[in-house]
């Protein structure tokens, strides 16, 4: 079965505490892995698309990276206002398939 | 230019009522797909219309239905409610059709509370 895991599902972390995110992913042909951040009370926001194990995606102080298993979502320096849930999510048969989210709490 | 919009933001109904939720996709974009979120379930996938057909449906049953007008914009109707429908639901936009495998932008979600 197609699944989508990520891991922690939550991360306190200090202003500056660089720190990664983890995303698991057993999908049978692969198109594409993407990542959105959402905040409370609104929509998820679309961050990256990777489509190819050895890919990156640079934003601001967020880095996606993929391999044929995991993608991760490296946030460097984070400030609290990277404070937010990250879902990362793949297609599966025609529709979407998102995993749990990491909820992320960046302290001044 | 806009994003995607979705009426109304929060609704109360009690068991056994029915509900109908609207939402206007960004201009120039043609399909729209609904998601409904829990803490339990997470974001699951409903069902995905591009030019007034039902194109892709998730897991759900047939109390959760929907459809495209001509100008792109999707109403999705739940009918009996149960205490379990109580959900955030989102629907997104995309320029074509397979949303699954497109950029998506997502509207702010309608909460509704099944009493």
């Amino acid at each position: 079965e197609d699944q989508v895991t990520q891991s922690p599902e939550a991360l306190r972390l200090q202003e500056g505490e660089s720190s990664s995110l983890n995303c698991s992913y057993t999908v049978s042909g692969l198109r594409g892995l993407f990542w959105y951040r959402q905040d409370p009370g609104k929509g998820p926001e679309f961050l990256f698309t990777l489509y190819s194990a050895g890919e990156e995606k640079e934003k601001e102080r967020l880095k996606a990276t993929l391999t044929k298993k995991e993608s991760f979502l490296h946030i460097t320096a984070p400030k609290p206002e990277d404070s937010a849930t990250y879902l990362c999510a793949a297609p599966t048969g025609n529709k979407l398939t998102f995993g749990g989210g990491t909820r992320v709490l960046v302290k001044p | 230019k806009a994003g995607v919009t979705q009426t109304p933001r929060y609704l109360i109904k009690t068991r056994g009522q029915q509900v109908t939720l609207s939402c206007s996709p960004i201009s120039g974009h043609r399909s729209v797909s609904w998601y409904q979120q829990t803490p339990g379930q997470g974001l699951q996938f409903l069902f995905e219309y591009f030019s007034e057909t039902q194109r892709n449906k998730g897991n759900f049953p047939g109390r959760f239905s929907g459809r495209q007008f001509s100008n792109s914009r999707s109403e999705m109707n739940v009918s009996t409610l149960e205490l379990g429908d109580s959900a955030l639901y989102l629907c997104a936009s995309s320029l074509s059709v397979g949303g699954a495998y497109n950029e998506q932008f997502f509207g702010p979600g309608t909460r509704l509370t099944v009493l």
